[in-house]
């Protein structure tokens, strides 16, 4: 069973496009987040949500929006894909709020944007 | 906002210990986490330290804070190829909801 799960693993499209990633924990955790890990592997985050709630919203551009329907899911669309979009995007989830429990990562989504 | 840095790369002969370092600047970190991340995968929770300790010891894992410093330091003890991938320091931050901020990560090469 897979704790943290994101689609699509790979993804290659245009600039300009909009796309999205779908993330699902199945640990019943409150907390999910998104990182962005970049060419050099320099891993930021991006977003936070605690039961369907954004408590971290770090520098984004707006055409990033994180969307969480459920506390299980938390998605990422992305419009007007530059470039500068190409990155290693990660899921993560938790029971935040509550230090010292361990965020779990998904696998990645390898977005490459050409 | 936190900084946290670490050495980009280290190479250690298989059965050495290696040593990775990281320094952040937020003092009041609660909890201190190391991750590992295997080429073309996710990072998966190595070991943490609460910041009221000085050190951890979890099998061939031993972790070592300097709260004064703000040095944090990862010591793998008979290293093995299987340990070559990317650590990364990330500590709590200050405010609680689990925002860590990650290091810049540290490859290790393990050489057979």
């Amino acid at each position: 069973d897979t704790a943290v799960s994101q689609t699509p693993k790979y993804l290659v499209t245009q600039m300009g496009n909009d796309k999205s990633i779908k993330c699902e924990q199945n640990l019943g955790h409150d907390t999910m987040y998104w990182y962005k890990q970049d060419s050099k592997k320099f891993l930021k985050i991006m977003f936070s949500y605690n039961n369907k709630e954004l408590i971290i919203n770090e520098t984004v551009p707006n055409r990033f929006s994180p969307k969480s329907p459920d506390k299980a899911h938390l998605n990422l669309h992305i419009n007007s894909l530059e470039l500068g979009d190409s990155a290693v995007y990660f899921c993560a989830s938790s029971w935040g709020g509550r230090p010292g429990n361990t965020i779990y990562f998904g696998e990645g989504s390898w977005l490459t944007v050409v | 906002g936190e900084d946290v840095e670490q050495s980009l790369f280290l190479s250690v002969r298989e059965g050495d210990s290696s040593v990775i370092n990281c320094t952040y600047t937020d003092s009041s970190s609660t909890y201190l986490y190391w991750y590992k991340q295997e080429p073309g995968a996710g990072l998966q929770l190595l070991t943490y330290i609460f910041s009221n300790m000085d050190m951890k010891q979890d099998q061939r894992l031993t972790v070592l804070l300097n709260k004064k410093d703000k040095h944090l330091s990862l010591r793998i003890a008979d290293t093995q190829t299987g340990d070559s991938a990317i650590y990364f320091c990330a500590p709590l931050n200050s405010g609680g909801y689990q925002k860590v901020t990650f290091g810049t990560g540290t490859k290790l090469q393990v050489i057979p």
